[in-house]
Parts: structure tokens; C-alpha cells; sequence
């Protein structure tokens, strides 16, 4: 079946520093890709999306690149910030899905000032 | 507008006792989602909705969960006779399959815990 592996966390960074959560997914149909975020004490939400092949998602900083020949979504930011601080979920779904998502296991980022 | 909303926030249980969570979609989205957060196992779907019907209730993990939506808007998740196992954040999420990715919106879930 469908599933999204990341990279294990808990991942700590300093303020300013580069950052990547990895993220590599296998799927039967052709998939959109998602990073969504849950901030300490808050809910899920979508940070950016892909839908096709070489695609980049960016959102408040953070690019993804859909690379269908190595299958990953890798999440980057230049420059990270104590605000950034969250778990970061990977997720594919497909249209013949019905557009559940599937999740990866999720990666806590603490950023330190 | 206001997004998904969910209630209650918190429930404590007694084992064996039957609870029902209310999940509020975004106005207009025809499709919902209910997920379960919990540490051993991550983010996991549970049940989809399209309009009223369900197409896809392969996430739910025995008979003793069972959800329903009405209107095409409101969905309630009932759990009968719960186990501590059942410990978890549900979520539900809403998406307008319009905008052709399938983009959920998440609602800030119900934390469920089971004595």
C-alpha cells in the first residue's frame, strides 16, 4: 500500500540555521504531496503542497521540491526561527484515495535561540 | 469564515462507556475526515465522507466504531464500549474536492482519554 517514511526527530536546531526534514513516500497512482504542521497545543495545518512532478510548494520560508524520480518531498528552510519550532507531517494522497491523506510518522523540530 | 470545529475538546471516559465527538465542517465542503492521533501510532484515517455517504471506512479499527454525517454537513464518530487503547486526539477535516487537490482543513480535534 501507499505510505510516507520521514526522517526521525527529534531534530534541534539553532535560530538561523538550515534546515531539512527528509521525506520519501511510496504510492501506486500518481500523488500530491503535502507538509503540514502542528504547532505546540494547536492543530494540524498546511504548510504547502505539490501536485505534479517537479513541482515546488514554499510557504513562510519552508520549499518543497516533488522529485517523482527519487519519490521524496524534502522540506528545507534557509534560516530557521524559535517559531518554527512544531512537528512537521509529511503526506501523500491520490485521487483514487478519495483524498485521504497518508501520513508519515512526523518530525519534532525545536529550534533554540 | 470559521473553520472546522470540533466538540467536546476534551472527553474522559470510563472504560466500557459509549462517547460521541461532533466534528463541524467548513461551510460548503462536501467532503470529511475523521483521523486519530495517538503516540504509538502517528496520524491514521479512520472514515471518509463524501455528502452523506461513506466510500471509504477502511481506517476504522473495529465494529465498535461507527460515524455518521447528516445534512451533508454535521458528523458525529461514535465509539461504543471503549477501551483504553481508544486513547487518542480525533481529528476531523474538511476539504472541497473543487480545488482538485484534495486540500483538508483540519479542525482542532477532541482529546479522548479512557479510565
Amino acid at each position: 500500500g501507499d505510505s510516507v517514511t520521514q526522517m526521525e526527530g527529534p531534530v534541534t536546531l539553532s535560530e538561523e540555521a538550515f534546515l531539512t526534514i527528509n521525506c520519501t513516500y511510496t504510492a501506486t497512482g500518481y500523488p500530491s504531496l503535502f507538509w503540514y504542521v502542528q504547532y505546540p497545543g494547536e492543530g494540524l495545518q498546511l504548510l504547502l503542497k505539490a501536485t505534479k512532478a517537479d513541482d515546488k510548494g514554499s510557504n513562510k520560508g519552508f520549499e518543497a521540491t516533488y522529485r517523482k524520480e527519487t519519490t521524496s518531498f524534502h522540506l528545507e528552510k534557509g534560516s530557521v526561527q524559535v517559531s518554527d519550532s512544531a512537528v512537521y507531517f509529511c503526506a501523500l494522497t491520490t485521487y483514487n484515495q478519495g483524498g485521504k491523506l497518508i501520513f508519515g510518522q512526523g518530525t519534532e523540530l525545536s529550534v533554540k535561540p | 469564515g470559521a473553520g472546522v470545529s470540533q466538540s467536546p475538546s476534551n472527553k474522559v471516559t470510563e472504560k466500557g462507556k459509549d462517547v460521541e465527538l461532533r466534528c463541524d465542517p467548513i461551510s460548503g465542503h462536501t467532503a470529511l475526515y475523521w483521523y486519530r492521533q495517538s503516540l504509538g501510532q502517528g496520524l491514521e484515517f479512520l472514515i471518509y465522507f463524501q455528502g452523506n455517504s461513506a466510500p471509504d471506512k477502511s481506517g476504522l479499527p473495529s465494529d465498535r466504531f461507527s460515524a455518521e454525517r447528516t445534512g451533508g454537513s454535521v458528523s458525529t464518530l461514535t465509539i461504543q464500549r471503549t477501551q483504553q487503547e481508544d486513547s487518542a486526539v480525533y481529528l476531523c477535516a474538511s476539504s472541497s474536492p473543487g480545488t482538485g487537490v484534495y486540500e483538508q482543513y483540519f479542525g482542532p480535534g477532541t482529546r479522548l482519554t479512557v479510565t
